[in-house]
């Protein structure tokens, strides 16, 4: 079974320019996330999706961060624009478990290394 | 809300002896669990083991068991055996109740253990 696809693994831009990063969840897992890991952090919830709704992005910077979840499958994480404090690891997670369960195991990408300049 | 708490920075560990990472943790909830999970340098989350907040036995997985002392609050990781190849970070995290019949993670800021040959 094929895991969470994450692209691009590394992405270095300057500051005030945008970039987007793309996740596949691994089959039919109806719960995404997207989290942001600072250096030396745990990663930290920014969104995240039950099917193609966003049910919780209380933590998304939503001035500059914008995600989507079309058909409930693939998504999208952009940053417009990004800043220098924007540097870090962005993962996306998936999850088969829907209800009221402790049990919350996630299965999480490889994630995407952002640098700003 | 819930808080994860890892005090050990950093650990060393030498080949094939146990070591212990640390991890309390605090939540006004009754139903909760705790996961442990190792992020390797290329960057993926990695689950080990789970531990419901019901469950009076301590969990185990192979070299990896969670003693888990409620009264406490803590869910320490024991690793049996150390390999070289159990050098990675080790993130402790929580699932609680987040409202809409669902549960979210909460991580702490991890532990980098080194295994020493």
């Amino acid at each position: 079974e094929a895991g969470v696809v994450q692209s691009p693994r590394y992405k270095i831009i300057e500051k005030k320019q945008p970039v987007a990063f793309w996740c596949n969840p691994i089959s039919g897992h109806n719960t995404l996330y997207w989290y942001l890991q600072n250096l030396g952090q745990g990663p930290e919830l920014l969104i995240r999706y039950e099917n193609e709704e966003a049910v919780d992005d209380s933590q998304l910077p939503k001035d500059r961060f914008s995600a989507e979840r079309l058909k409930g499958v693939d998504s999208t994480l952009k940053i417009q624009p990004a800043e220098l404090g924007d540097s870090a690891v962005y993962l996306c997670a998936s999850s088969p478990a829907r209800g009221a369960s402790s049990y919350n195991e996630q299965f999480f990408g490889p994630g995407t290394r952002l640098t700003v300049l | 809300a819930q808080k994860i708490t890892q005090t050990q920075p950093g650990m060393f560990v030498q080949e094939k002896e146990a070591v212990t990472l640390d991890c309390t943790y605090d939540t006004s909830d009754q139903s909760y669990g705790l996961f442990w999970y190792k992020q390797p340098s290329s960057g993926e989350m990695i689950f080990l083991i789970y531990q419901g907040s019901y469950d009076e036995q301590n969990a185990t997985e192979g070299r990896y068991s969670l003693n888990f002392q409620k009264a406490r609050k803590s869910a320490n990781l024991v690793i049996s055996a150390s390999q070289l190849g159990d050098s990675a970070m080790y993130f402790c995290a929580m699932s609680g109740y987040s409202g809409a019949g669902s549960y979210q993670l909460t991580f702490g800021k991890g532990t980098k253990l080194s295994v020493i040959p």
